[in-house]
């Protein structure tokens, strides 16, 4: 079965600084990954996705996640944190076309003014 | 335009105690599913139901039961409430297969929160 490992359970930077969320995985076949961010008190909303094609992909507010099949890698980016970031983000898979859908513990970024 | 529903938004129960989470999504989805989230833990999968007429379990089934109503409605029933099962619970539907901006993505309602005293 498929899983998602996030490194760190909370991050912390500075407005302006650099934002990296890490994500491995695990999967069999070849993976569908995704990142999604909280609120709070709020669901979760689709940041980007990897399906097939470009290993980078450019998602929603300046993030960008690279699949990089040989670490087995899906790490969040983004060049210039703003307080507006600040909320929890998700890491998730799922196998080539399967209904599955596995999510990681979560990462809870704070952004220091 | 709804999206996912999903009622009741807050709830207390004793132990012991059945109670039913409804889930209803108006966009034509096959994919549906419920999740928990607790801290530090992410989300969990409980249950999911690839399409109407499916289930299958997830990752943390045991003390939950569900039911595919039709293409629209994904309920999640808890038995005999344990305080283990208090958490907040997200149903979620998905997007068919595909590469477009809309292909595969999961959307989510906004939470039940349930507490089991």
């Amino acid at each position: 079965a498929q899983s998602v490992t996030q490194l760190g359970s909370h991050v912390s930077v500075s407005e302006g600084a650099l934002v990296l969320l890490r994500c491995n995985y695990s999967s069999s076949v070849p993976p569908y990954l995704f990142w999604y961010v909280q609120y709070p008190n709020q669901g979760l909303q689709l940041l980007l996705k990897y399906t097939t094609g470009a290993t980078l992909v450019k998602g929603i507010n300046g993030f960008e996640a690279e699949f990089k099949k040989s670490e087995t890698s899906f790490h969040l980016t983004k060049p210039s944190a703003h307080m507006s970031d600040a909320a929890e983000y998700f890491c998730a898979v799922t196998p080539s076309k399967n209904n599955d859908m596995r999510f990681g513990a979560g990462t809870r970024l704070t952004v220091k003014p | 335009n709804a999206g996912v529903t999903q009622t009741p938004k807050f709830q207390v129960l004793k132990t012991g105690q059945s109670m039913t989470l409804q889930c209803a999504q108006d966009m034509n989805h096959n994919s549906m599913y419920w999740y928990r989230q607790d801290p530090g833990m992410g989300l969990r999968l409980i249950y999911y139901s690839a399409s109407e007429g499916t289930t299958d379990k997830g990752e943390v089934p045991n003390g939950y039961n569900v039911s595919r109503l039709n293409k629209r409605e994904f309920s999640l029933r808890l038995e005999s409430a344990a305080p283990s099962q208090t958490s907040v619970y997200f149903c979620a539907s998905r997007t068919s297969w595909g590469q477009g901006a809309s292909g595969n993505t999961i959307y989510f309602g906004e939470g039940s929160w349930l507490t089991v005293v």
